[in-house]
C-alpha cells in the first residue's frame, strides 16, 4: 500500500544552520509529493510539492527533489530563521489510492535565535 | 480570495452533548475534506466529499459522527453524542480539481474541541 514516513522530531536548530527532514515513501505508479507546514494555531499550509520524477519543489527558500530512485522527498533549506519554527508534514498522493493524501506523522522544527 | 473558514475556533461542551463543526469551501473548489488531529494519532481523514457528494467515509470513528454537504459552500460535521476522547482539532478542506495529480489541499484554520 502506499505510506510515507518521515524522520522523528522535534529538530533544533540555531538560526543561519542547515536543515533537512527526510522523508521517504511507499507506493505503486507515480505519486504526487507534498510538503505542508503548519504553524502553533493554524491549520496545514502547502509549502511545495512535486508531481514526477527529479522535479525540484521550491518555495520560500525550502527546496525538496523526487527521487524515483531512492523513494525520498526530503525537505532542505540553506539558512532557517526562528520564523521557520513549525510542524512539517510530508505527504503523497496517488491514483490508486484515489489521490487521497497519506500523510507523515509530522516533524516539528524549533529554531533558537 | 477567502480561505477555508471553520466555525467555531474553540467548542467547551460537557460530555453527551451535540456537537456541530461547520466549514465553508474556497468558492469554485469541488472537493472537501475532514480531518482530525490528535497527538496520539497524528492526522486523520474522516470523510471527503465530491461535488457534494460523499465518497469515502471509512475514517469516521463510529456512529456517532455524522457528516452533510448540503451545496458547495457548506458543510457540518456532527457529533451526537460527545465523549471526552472525541477532543481534537478538527480540520475542514477544500480542493479545486480533485482526482487531478498534483492538487493540494487547501486547510482552515480548525475548530479545537474539548468535550470535558
Amino acid at each position: 500500500g502506499n505510506s510515507v514516513t518521515q524522520m522523528e522530531g522535534p529538530v533544533t536548530l540555531s538560526e543561519e544552520a542547515f536543515l533537512t527532514i527526510n522523508c521517504t515513501y511507499t507506493a505503486t505508479g507515480y505519486p504526487s509529493l507534498f510538503w505542508y507546514v503548519q504553524y502553533p494555531g493554524e491549520g496545514l499550509q502547502l509549502l511545495l510539492k512535486a508531481t514526477k520524477a527529479d522535479d525540484k519543489g521550491s518555495n520560500k527558500g525550502f527546496e525538496a527533489t523526487y527521487r524515483k530512485e531512492t523513494t525520498s522527498f526530503h525537505l532542505e533549506k540553506g539558512s532557517v530563521q526562528v520564523s521557520d519554527s513549525a510542524v512539517y508534514f510530508c505527504a503523497l498522493s496517488n491514483a490508486g489510492n484515489n489521490r487521497k493524501l497519506i500523510w507523515g506523522l509530522g516533524t516539528s522544527l524549533g529554531v533558537n535565535p | 480570495d477567502a480561505g477555508v473558514i471553520q466555525s467555531p475556533r474553540h467548542e467547551v461542551t460537557e460530555m453527551g452533548q451535540e456537537v456541530t463543526l461547520r466549514c465553508k469551501p474556497i468558492s469554485g473548489h469541488n472537493s472537501l475534506f475532514w480531518y482530525r488531529q490528535t497527538m496520539m494519532r497524528g492526522l486523520e481523514l474522516l470523510i471527503y466529499f465530491n461535488n457534494n457528494v460523499p465518497i469515502d467515509d471509512s475514517g469516521m470513528p463510529e456512529d456517532r459522527f455524522s457528516a452533510k454537504m448540503p451545496n458547495a459552500s457548506f458543510s457540518t460535521l456532527k457529533i451526537q453524542p460527545s465523549e471526552p476522547r472525541d477532543s481534537a482539532v478538527y480540520f475542514c478542506a477544500s480542493s479545486l480539481r480533485f482526482g487531478e495529480a498534483g492538487q493540494p489541499q487547501h486547510f482552515g484554520d480548525g475548530t479545537r474541541l474539548s468535550i470535558l
